[in-house]
C-alpha cells in the first residue's frame, strides 16, 4: 500500500521560500506523476501543480512565478518550493499521487494522498 | 480560467438519497472526480472518471457527467458519509477544483 508523508518547516518568514518533500512509500514514485495541493483553515482545496518522474511540470498560473518541483527518485521524494512567501501561503500543505489517462478526454485524478503538513507563514 | 461550481451545502435525511452537483461549461466533455473530507483528515478519492469507483469505496457512492453537470449520488446516505465533497476536472494543463459541498446527515 502506497503511502505519502509531508515533511517540512511548520513556521516561515514573509517573504521567504516554503520548502517541502514528500516521501513516498511502499511503492515506486516512477511512472506516476506526483501533485501538490493547499488548504487554508476553512476553505476549499486547491492544486499548486504537478510533477511527473521525467521532470515534466505543470503549474496552477495563479502560482507559477513562485513555484518550482523536483524528484528525486533515487529516494523516492519529490519536493515544493514556494517563494515570496506571504500570509495567504499558510495552509495544510498536501502531496498526493496523481494518475492519468488519455480515453474520450484527458483523465487527471489524485488516488493516494499524504495526511498534509501546516505552513505558517509569520514573522 | 475554468470554474467549477457547487452549491455550499446540502442535507439529507439518514437513508435517503443524496445528490451534489458540480457545473462548469462544457463539463460533459471532461472527465470529473470527486473527493470526500472529513474534518482534520485528508481527501479520499471516491469516484473517477465520472462514474468509476476506487477499490473500497462503498457502491452507495455513483457518479454521472453530462452537458454542464456532473452529479455524485450517494444511495441510503448514512451518518458516517456527513462530510465535505469537492469535485475536480482538468482543463488547460490545470487541475481545477470545485468550492466544495458540506453534507449534512440530518
Amino acid at each position: 500500500q502506497v503511502q505519502l508523508q509531508e515533511s517540512g518547516p511548520g513556521l516561515v518568514k514573509p517573504s521567504e521560500t516554503l520548502s517541502l518533500t514528500c516521501t513516498v512509500s511502499g511503492g515506486s514514485i516512477s511512472s506516476y506523476y506526483w501533485s501538490w495541493i493547499r488548504q487554508p483553515a476553512g476553505m476549499g482545496l486547491e492544486w499548486i501543480g504537478r510533477i511527473y518522474t521525467s521532470g515534466s511540470t505543470n503549474y496552477n498560473p495563479s502560482l507559477k512565478s513562485r513555484v518550482t518541483m523536483s524528484v528525486d527518485t533515487s529516494k523516492n521524494q519529490f519536493s515544493l518550493k514556494l517563494n515570496s512567501v506571504t500570509a495567504a501561503d499558510t495552509a495544510v500543505y498536501y502531496c498526493a499521487r496523481g494518475y492519468s489517462s488519455s480515453s474520450s478526454a484527458y483523465s487527471y485524478y489524485m488516488d493516494v494522498w499524504g495526511k498534509g503538513t501546516t505552513v505558517t507563514v509569520s514573522s | 480560467s475554468y470554474e467549477l461550481t457547487q452549491p455550499p451545502s446540502v442535507s439529507v435525511s439518514p437513508g435517503q438519497t443524496a445528490s451534489i452537483t458540480c457545473s462548469g461549461d462544457k463539463l460533459g466533455d471532461k472527465y470529473a472526480s470527486w473527493y470526500q473530507q472529513k474534518p482534520g483528515q485528508s481527501p479520499v478519492l471516491v469516484i473517477y472518471q465520472d462514474n468509476k469507483r476506487p477499490s473500497g469505496i462503498p457502491e452507495r457512492f455513483s457518479g454521472s457527467n453530462s452537458g454542464n453537470t456532473a452529479t455524485l449520488t450517494i444511495s441510503g446516505t448514512q451518518a458516517i458519509n456527513e462530510a465535505d465533497y469537492y469535485c475536480q476536472a482538468w482543463d488547460s494543463s490545470t487541475v481545477v477544483f470545485g468550492g466544495g459541498t458540506k453534507l449534512t446527515v440530518l
